[in-house]
């Protein structure tokens, strides 16, 4: 079957660093997605990573290995806005996205 | 561009009620989708559309119908609603090149309750 895993909840202090980790098991692989939720919205675009390697968007940092299944999410320079859930979701050969149940990251002062 | 929009936000269903949950996009995007969201679960595809007139089941389309028949539109229809669809209901559109690759942008969600 095809299964995502990722913890279901983490914390950290404003200013530190944080590293979600997503393991996936798919029938096929067309890359990974991350995506930011908080409370009571709708799911927004993070990173996208198909090729194995760290890729970088300002405080946001996206990192993947096919031939473990395996890829994170590093946070940096923590701010309290980053409180959220961060969902990981791995497209399978039929192009269709699994999703994991999501990280809910608790930042504290 | 207001992007995608879902009508209504809330709602609260007897069982056995009918409802119909609607999507617009903005941002000419074929591939129209629905999911649901439960506690302690990923998004769970319900059905979803490649373009106008085009609708195909997700993992999870039992109870549920859609139609798109305009391309900016996706309707999801409940016939007769169960305590067990209770939950969260996302729409999202992505771009014309279509494929699972692609960017998928959300709406605010649906949050709908069925006693």
């Amino acid at each position: 079957g095809q299964n995502i895993d990722q913890p279901t909840e983490m914390t950290a202090t404003e200013g530190a660093i944080v590293q979600i980790n997503c393991t996936y098991q798919t029938s096929g692989f067309n890359g990974l997605f991350w995506y930011q939720q908080h409370a009571g919205e709708a799911p927004t675009f993070l990173s996208y990573n198909v090729l194995d390697g760290l890729e970088e968007k300002g405080r946001f940092s996206s990192f993947l290995s096919r031939s473990k299944g395996y890829s994170y999410l590093l946070l940096k320079e923590l701010q309290m806005k980053d409180s959220a859930s961060y969902l990981c979701a791995a497209v399978d050969s039929n192009y269709q996205l699994i999703w994991g149940a999501g990280t809910k990251l608790i930042i504290k002062p | 561009n207001a992007g995608v929009t879902q009508t209504p936000k809330f709602r609260v269903l007897k069982t056995g009620q009918s409802m119909t949950l609607l999507c617009a996009q903005d941002m000419n995007h074929e591939y129209m989708y629905w999911y649901r969201q439960d506690p302690g679960m990923g998004l769970r595809l319900i059905h979803y559309s490649v373009g106008e007139g085009t609708t195909a089941k997700g993992e999870v389309p039992d109870g549920y119908n859609v139609s798109r028949l305009k391309k900016q539109n996706f309707l999801l229809g409940l016939e007769s609603a169960a305590p067990s669809q209770t939950s969260v209901y996302f729409c999202a559109s992505s771009l014309p090149s279509g494929g699972g690759t692609d960017t998928q942008y959300f709406g605010p969600g649906t949050r709908l309750t069925v006693l």
